[in-house]
């Protein structure tokens, strides 16, 4: 599996935009990238995902390198409730079976927002 | 507000008895997920089911773990017998394929508050 590389921690003042990195020079033109976050306390959710375009939602977006290298999830204006583990995971598209569907989450990057 | 509900929310026994933790998935997803997450090894995967039939559960103990679907509302992570390494967080999360952005299906997995186990 391709893997991804994210800083362990990320500090951000409260109201700034918080912009996290994730480097996967692996990848592998069928990986998507996913993001997931995980509040204290509570299981992992759902952020946002891409492929090789940049995405936006309602919680945040996503820009994706040219080249697929590595990606930033963008949350524009961060409150303490962001406050969380960010997870930057890649899913082979054609994995088969099981796999399709297995996420893979490493170390993450601890957000932490200041007042 | 759909949610994925897990049973109990904490579980504190001793090593050798069995422990089983229960999860309701979000009504019609018909895939079922469960998680163990510790300080050291972080979150790892133990067994996935889909339409009820297990189809991986290569990440668990196959001595002492056993994950069922007895039916679509009801998922079950039995423990026997318990260890104190077992002591964990466990995670259901559910999830239903949607159209991928590359013609596949793709799977947003919708995660319950876990069951904190501590076994002594």
């Amino acid at each position: 599996d391709a893997k991804t590389t994210q800083p362990n921690s990320m500090e951000s003042n409260e109201e700034e935009p918080v912009h996290l990195p994730c480097n996967h020079s692996t990848i592998s033109g069928t990986d998507y990238i996913h993001w997931y976050r995980q509040l204290p306390s509570q299981g992992p959710e759902y952020v946002i995902h891409g492929l090789t375009s940049n995405v936006n939602n309602r919680m945040a977006s996503l820009a994706i390198a040219e080249d697929r290298k590595s990606s930033t999830l963008i949350l524009h204006r961060a409150t303490l409730r962001d406050a969380a583990v960010y997870y930057c995971i890649l899913r082979d598209v054609y994995a088969s079976g099981a796999g399709s569907y297995q996420l893979t989450f490493g170390k993450g990057t601890k957000l932490s927002v200041i007042p | 507000d759909a949610r994925v509900t897990q049973t109990p929310r904490h579980k504190v026994t001793e090593m050798g008895q069995e422990v089983t933790m229960r999860c309701q998935p979000i009504l019609g997803h018909n895939t079922v997920f469960w998680y163990r997450q510790t300080m050291m090894q972080g979150l790892e995967l133990l067994a996935y089911f889909r339409n009820r039939a297990p189809l991986d559960d290569s990440g668990m103990p196959k001595d002492r773990f056993s994950a069922e679907m007895p039916d679509a509302t009801l998922a079950t992570l039995k423990i026997q017998p318990s260890e104190p390494r077992d002591s964990a967080v466990y995670f259901c999360a559910s999830g239903l394929p949607l159209p991928g952005l590359a013609g596949d299906s793709y799977n947003e997995q919708f995660f319950g508050p876990g069951t904190r186990l501590t076994v002594l």
